[in-house]
């Protein structure tokens, strides 16, 4: 059965602290891997991964994506408190009942 | 730019009564999705509309049913509602293989 598992399920950190994290996968017709913020309503996009081993970046946010290993790291430099949020993880495949399967999410709480 | 609307952002019902969600989106998307979001559980997918005039079933379709009025338009109908469909739902539309826009919402509460 294809799934997705995101770790750790929480995390609390400073202002200012470095933090990642992971998603692993095991989906069969892999196409990419996205990953989302959620705040208080409806998940934001922040990436789509579909080749391994390139980095996207924006500002202190950045992902890179393992084929081989089939992971994903999100990585978040100098956090501020306005990163507290859910960061969700989801694959898309090519073919298959439904196209997205999504990770449970990291919970992440950035404390002043 | 509007994005993707649900109404109502909550609501409360008692077991048995039913009621639609609705969803529109102004970008033109062919593919729009109903999810629902439980503590733990992450997003999963009830059904989804890949384009007008077709809808499938995803992980938990058991309960619900669906319209897709038009190419704008998604709706979740929950005929008789019992307090395990107590849930956050999240409506998304996308076009292609680009990523899905997701609503804010609706909070559902079943006495």
């Amino acid at each position: 059965e294809d799934k997705v598992v995101q770790s750790p399920l929480s995390l609390v950190v400073h202002e200012g602290d470095t933090v990642t994290l992971n998603c692993s996968y095991e989906v069969t017709n892999f196409r990419s891997l996205l990953w989302y913020k959620q705040e208080k309503k409806a998940p934001t996009f922040l990436f789509m991964l579909t080749s391994s081993g390139i980095e996207k970046k924006s500002g202190r946010l950045s992902s890179i994506l393992d084929k081989k290993e089939l992971f994903s790291i999100l990585n978040i430099t100098a956090t501020q408190t306005g990163d507290s949020a859910i960061y969700l993880c989801a694959v898309e495949r090519t073919s298959g009942t439904y196209k997205y399967i999504f990770g449970t999410g990291t919970r992440l709480k950035v404390l002043a | 730019n509007a994005g993707v609307t649900q109404t109502p952002k909550f609501q409360v019902l008692k077991t048995g009564q039913s009621m639609t969600l609705q969803c529109a989106q102004d970008m033109n998307h062919n593919s729009m999705y109903w999810y629902r979001q439980d503590p733990g559980m992450g997003l999963r997918l009830i059904y989804y509309s890949a384009s007008e005039g077709t809808t499938d079933k995803g992980e938990v379709p058991n309960g619900y049913n669906v319209s897709r009025l038009n190419k704008r338009e998604f709706s979740l109908r929950l005929e008789s509602a019992a307090p395990s469909q107590t849930s956050v739902y999240f409506c998304a539309s996308c076009r292609g293989n680009q990523p899905q826009h997701f609503g804010d919402g609706t909070r559902l509460s079943i006495l």
